[in-house]
């Protein structure tokens, strides 16, 4: 039973508007991750969030929200999407001060 | 900042050759590493966590840590076409209640049967 799940797994948005990519976790995790995968670029952590009610900017946050109304769900908003947030986004979640992280299967997100 | 470099991009072995994939880290306080595999359009699978120069064993993978020279190697044993997938290696530094992985951009294994 997959304990990170994202949705959706697939999306085509367009240009200027508005995306909401959802991750929801049943390990009862403190922190919760987003990050975009790119070809040459690895994984690179675009928001973070130490518990419900938190969200924290991590190394490529430009363009991009974060919301965590609760322990469980954690969401990646993209108000005003561009091309050049096409990418696979993956959700992670690990216990706090723990470096392990459990990812989810990833989104794909296409912009036109 | 972290920077974490992976080589070779890409790789091929014949199946039942030993594979072996280096990573490079910048950050002499790093004390936590870890190698995921990822198939195609998959998500990422956790092979091998090492924390301590030497080596660490995970079924037919190894870790090999050495800190001095900033490296962390990964042995696969006797690969299959099934081990066919993007390595990549993460990169931390324990720190309070968040630990910050650093990825670096992956090596493309083929393993031809």
């Amino acid at each position: 039973e997959a304990a990170v799940t994202q949705s959706p797994r697939n999306k085509v948005a367009v240009t200027g508007g508005k995306v909401t990519l959802s991750c929801n976790q049943t390990n009862n995790h403190n922190n919760m991750y987003w990050y975009r995968q790119d070809t040459g670029h690895g994984l690179r952590l675009i928001h973070y969030s130490y518990g419900a009610g938190s969200t924290e900017k991590g190394d490529i946050p430009d363009g991009y929200k974060a919301s965590r109304p609760s322990q469980e769900n954690f969401s990646l908003i993209l108000e005003l999407a561009t091309p050049s947030q096409t990418s696979v986004y993956f959700c992670a979640s690990g216990d706090a001060g723990e470096a392990e992280q459990f990812f989810g299967p990833g989104t794909r997100l296409t912009v036109l | 900042q972290q920077k974490v470099q992976q080589s070779p991009e890409s790789l091929t072995v014949s199946e039942g050759a030993m594979a072996s994939l280096n990573c490079t880290f910048s950050d002499r306080s790093s004390d936590n590493f870890r190698w995921y595999r990822q198939h195609s359009g998959k998500g990422l699978e956790v092979l091998v966590s090492i924390f301590s120069d030497g080596e660490k064993e995970e079924g037919s993978f190894t870790a090999h840590l050495n800190r001095a020279s900033l490296h962390v190697f990964l042995h696969i044993r006797e690969p299959q076409p099934s081990d066919s997938a993007l390595y990549l290696c993460a990169v931390s530094i324990g720190a309070g209640s968040f630990n910050k992985l650093t990825f670096g951009a992956g090596t493309r294994l083929a393993v031809c049967p």
